[in-house]
């Protein structure tokens, strides 16, 4: 089975852009997790969905980001426009269900550079 | 809230050197308890995991207890390899949680 695939790798952008960052799910999982990884803040979960619902944002930064499930096994994370901070590692990761025996699998991550 | 702490890095071994990578937790209730690898250039990816006290998940040589008196879970390996070269994390889910929680890592560089 294929894992979980993010795109794209690289995204290299200037400030005021639109960036969207793209992740399919493994095929049968209904948890989809977007973390963002900094040298500063370390691993943070931005948001996470249940059965294409989200169930907690807490984590996303403010309204410039926004993230959708618009079926079962894709999700887009957007950002508009996009600012020098935002520049990190994204990662998407799927699991089977919720609770702590529901192991996580990532996807290579998306490295997003905003000039 | 729940957070997870790990030793500072980088830890510089030769091969076949003994490994120990301290993580300690702070979480109400009894939480899951993760180690995850992450290759240069790669996602994460789950080492192993233990969900209650006492247990001991292993994978690939690598052993952690889940120790609820000290709030610890300890990542060792008897003998590492250039192979192992990686950043790892420890991370929790917190027993009413879902998300992933992570300390911020520890990366080890195994020279031959």
């Amino acid at each position: 089975d294929a894992g979980v695939i993010q795109s794209p790798r690289h995204e290299v952008t200037e400030m005021g852009q639109e960036v969207t960052l793209r992740c399919k799910l493994i095929s049968g999982h209904n948890s989809l997790f977007w973390y963002r990884q900094t040298m500063m803040r370390g691993l943070e979960l931005l948001i996470y969905f249940n059965n294409n619902v989200p169930i907690d944002d807490s984590g996303m930064p403010e309204d410039r980001f926004s993230a959708k499930m618009p079926n079962a096994s894709f999700s887009t994370l957007k950002i508009q426009p996009s600012e020098p901070r935002d520049s990190a590692v994204y990662f998407c990761a799927s699991s089977l269900g919720t609770g702590d025996s529901n192991i996580q699998y990532f996807g290579a991550g998306t490295r997003l550079s905003v000039l | 809230g729940n957070s997870v702490t790990q030793m500072e890095g980088p830890v510089t071994l030769s091969e076949e050197a003994f490994l120990t990578i301290n993580c300690t937790y702070t979480a109400t209730g009894y939480p899951s308890l993760f180690w995850y690898v992450q290759y240069p250039g790669e996602g994460l990816q789950l080492l192993l995991k233990a969900t209650k006290a006492d247990d001991k998940g292993s994978n690939k040589g690598f052993e952690a207890t889940y120790r609820k008196e000290t709030t610890s879970f300890h990542l060792e390996k008897g003998s590492v390899q250039v192979s192992d070269s990686a950043v790892y994390f420890c991370a929790l889910i917190g027993q009413a949680g879902t998300a992933l929680i992570f300390g911020k890592g520890t990366t080890l560089s195994v020279s031959s």
